[in-house]
This record gives C-alpha cells, sequence and structure tokens, in this order.
C-alpha cells in the first residue's frame, strides 16, 4: 500500500513564524503535491514537484516556497506565516508526470496560526 | 476553464436507502476522473479512477459510472460507516500538472 506520512497533524503557530511542514512518502513516486483545503473552497494546489530538486507553481503559492532534497521528502516552508494561511495542509504523491495517474494523500496537518 | 461541480452538497440518507451522487465537469481532454472518500479530519482516500466514457467501478456499496460531461457515484444500500464527504477531480489534458477538485458532497447515513 501507498503511504505518506505528515510530520504533525496539529500545529500551532503565532504570526511572523517559519512554518515548516514535512511529507514523506514510501512508494518511489516521482511527483509530490502540497494542497490547502478550506471550507467552501475545496482542495487548491500551492506547489508541486515532479522531480527532486524541482518545483513548480500550483495555484496560489504565495506565501509559500517548497524544498525537495530527497525523492521521497518534500517540505513545505511558510516564510513568515500570517493568519490567513490557517488551514488544513494536505500532501500528495503519484508515480509519473503527464499522466492521469492517481495521487495519494497524506492524513494532513490542520495548522493555525494565531 | 477546466471545472468541476459537485451535486448536492450535502445528503441524508437513511440506512438502506440507495442514492446518488453527481459530479459534472467541464475539461479539455479529460484524461482522469477521481473519486476519493474524506473522513472529517483527515487526508482523502482513494476510491476510483475512471479514464473513458462508459466505463464503470465498484468497490463493495460503492460503483462509479463516467458519460462524455458527468460522473456518478452510486450508493447501494449505505450503512453509517459510509458517511463521509466524496471529492470528484478530473485531470484533463491541458492541465497534466494538477488535478482539479468538487466541493465535494457530504454524506450522512443515519441508523
Amino acid at each position: 500500500d501507498v503511504k505518506v506520512t505528515q510530520s504533525s497533524r496539529y500545529l500551532v503557530k503565532r504570526t511572523g513564524e517559519k512554518v515548516f511542514l514535512e511529507c514523506v512518502q514510501d512508494m518511489d513516486h516521482e511527483n509530490m503535491f502540497w494542497y490547502r483545503q478550506d471550507p467552501g473552497l475545496g482542495l487548491r494546489l500551492i506547489y508541486f514537484s515532479y522531480d527532486v530538486k524541482m518545483k513548480e507553481k500550483g495555484d496560489i503559492p504565495e506565501g509559500y516556497s517548497v524544498s525537495r532534497e530527497k525523492k521521497e521528502r518534500f517540505s513545505l516552508i511558510l516564510e513568515s506565516a500570517s493568519t490567513n494561511q490557517t488551514s488544513m495542509y494536505l500532501c500528495a504523491s503519484s508515480p509519473a508526470f503527464g499522466l492521469a495517474d492517481t495521487q495519494y494523500f497524506g492524513p494532513g496537518t490542520r495548522l493555525t496560526v494565531l | 476553464e477546466d471545472q468541476v461541480t459537485q451535486s448536492p452538497e450535502a445528503l441524508r440518507l437513511q440506512e438502506g436507502e440507495s442514492s446518488s451522487l453527481n459530479c459534472s465537469y467541464t475539461v479539455s481532454g479529460l484524461r482522469g476522473l477521481f473519486w476519493y472518500r474524506q473522513d472529517p479530519g483527515k487526508g482523502p482516500e482513494f476510491l476510483f479512477t475512471l479514464y473513458s466514457a462508459g466505463e464503470e467501478k465498484e468497490k463493495e456499496r460503492l460503483k462509479a459510472t463516467l458519460t462524455k460531461k458527468e460522473s456518478f457515484l452510486h450508493i447501494t444500500a449505505p450503512k453509517p460507516e459510509d458517511s463521509a464527504t466524496y471529492l470528484c477531480a478530473v485531470h484533463g489534458s491541458y492541465n497534466t500538472d494538477k488535478l482539479i477538485f468538487g466541493t465535494g458532497t457530504r454524506l450522512q447515513v443515519f441508523p
């Protein structure tokens, strides 16, 4: 079974803090994704990566950055957290780029910025 | 622009009362349609992928079907444990880098 893990289930941070969200997948997938999910807005893509050290902006990249130093690990960074970044953050991975392959999701991190 | 609309937003069923969830999509060349189940506070769990009109897939009480404009998730004789939000997403040929998600249907099944 595909397994995607995220470093924290719940996180509380203060405005202006730098926040790291970690995601690890164990299926040797090439592609990894970061989404945020908000009520009424659905899942929105923040960034994705189709290879080590590669990254592409999604629909809402502002205020975020990412890092992929190893194939299995994809990090989301909030350089200076703000209250409007309070959300559920979901990481996903898929086995190929350019094909309609299934994305498998982690359990999510509920981030609250005070 | 690629778009996914799910209906209804919420559905309440009695245990054993069969029904269907709808996912309408507009995409420039469908390359895949995905159904996920999401429990509160958890990540989406993959259910089905459909690739072409006429295709059907089944898993326990769930059956997904696909036409050129929409997909249905049929739930036969649901049980309370089927209560969850069901998400639909499409992968279009001109957006090969991402899935377009609907906002989901929240299903509640009462005993």
